[in-house]
Formats: structure tokens, sequence, C-alpha cells
């Protein structure tokens, strides 16, 4: 088992509609959990963290985190195509220096 | 403009040949790393600093070097290049300190490295 999976995609949504990207980590002690933005050929740009359980919002943006199942969520709003890249997941492992990395979603908004 | 540069962008080199991919930030951060990103794999940590002089081994780090002499420069070195180090190359810096320690929240552009 990948200590952080996510679905490769793509995921397709049209624009306006909200895409929901999910993420589950292995180690239940995990304690932050980040969210990337990494556009075809481009770096990643951090985009959105979280340490607590519940939602936060950002703009059009929305971290969910549910320790309990081990899962964390990022909602985008009002998609739209130029919000179409490779969304990573990153967790904090206790223990390890490096953020542990899923391989990431692939979004398409299709105008 | 608060950046992370790399160089080269493209590299295409010969087994067993000596290479430097540097890295430089203009943002004053202690906290640099490499990482590299491989289909199905993810990013992974090779090598990562907390300041000048400080550094240590990531989850990645067998056939690479760095070296971390002034704050703004953490070249990453291969000294004997590899087929299997064919990859995309990121370096990262930050000031970013998040539950659980320092957080990577700039990227540079990356280093495509191809070792045949």
């Amino acid at each position: 088992q990948k200590e952080v999976e996510q679905n490769s995609g793509p995921l397709s949504v049209p624009e306006g509609a909200i895409a929901s990207l999910n993420c589950t980590y292995s180690d239940r002690g995990s304690q932050s959990f980040f969210w990337y933005r990494q556009y075809s050929g481009k770096s990643p740009e951090l985009i959105m963290f979280i340490y607590s359980n519940g939602d936060k919002e950002d703009g059009r943006f929305t971290a969910q985190l549910n320790k309990a199942s081990q899962y964390v969520s990022l909602l985008i709003r009002d998609s739209q195509p130029s919000d179409s890249a490779t969304y990573l997941c990153a967790v904090k492992v206790p223990g390890r220096r490096a953020l542990t990395f899923g391989s990431g979603t692939r979004l398409q908004v299709q105008p | 403009e608060a950046q992370v540069t790399q160089n080269p962008r493209y590299l295409i080199t010969v087994t067993g040949k000596k290479l430097t991919v540097t890295c430089s930030q203009n943002m004053n951060h202690e906290y640099m790393s490499w990482y590299r990103q491989d289909p199905g794999l993810g990013l992974r940590q090779i090598y990562y600093s907390m300041n000048v002089e400080v550094t240590d081994k990531g989850d990645v780090p067998e056939g690479y070097k760095v070296s971390r002499k002034e704050k703004r420069n953490f070249p990453l070195i291969l000294e004997s290049p590899s087929p299997n180090q064919t990859s995309l190359y990121f370096c990262a810096s930050s000031l970013f300190v998040g539950r659980g320690g320092r957080t990577e929240a700039f990227f540079g552009q990356g280093t495509r490295l191809t070792v045949v």
C-alpha cells in the first residue's frame, strides 16, 4: 500500500462545476497535509495546507480533512479551464523530514 | 521577483560523466531541498539543508551529493551518473514552518536529466 494514494485520473469536469480531488494516507500519525498544483511541464505550486479536521477555505479552493477516515480532499468551486493541471497531495509523516507525495490527479476542465 | 532558479533546464549526458545542477534562491530562505519526480512514483526527496553547512539525506540519496556553502545556493552533484538517475529534478526552498516542520513552498523550474 502506498503511503499517499491518489486516483491518477484524468478527472474531467465542465467549466463552472465543482471539482473534487481525493487523497488517502496510511500513517494515522500524520499531522500536516498539503495540496500542490502542477501545470504540465512546470514546477509544483503550493496552494493549500490543512492541519485540523474539517474544512479550510481559500477563495475557490476548500481543503477537507478527515483524520478518522484518513483522507484529505480538495474542492475547486466554479472550475475554470485554467485549473486544468495535476494536483499533488502531500503529507508530513511523523519522524520523516521529507514530505510524502502522492502521484497526483490530473484534472481537465472542459470549456 | 522571488524565485528559485535551476540550471540547466535540460541536460543529456553519458554514464559516468560528473555533472552539477545548480540551484539558487533570492528569498534568504534557510531551508532548501532537492526532489526527483518520476512517473507513478511522485516526488521523492534526495537531500535537504536546514542552513549553511547543514545538510542531510532525504529518502533517495544514493548516487547524489550536495553542498551548502552559501545560503542562497544548493547545488546537486552526480559524481557518476547512471541511467536510473534519468528523471525530472526540482530544487525547493522555504521559510514556511508548518506543523511537523519545514515545508517546501517554492520550487525551481525543474531540470530534465537524461543519462544515456
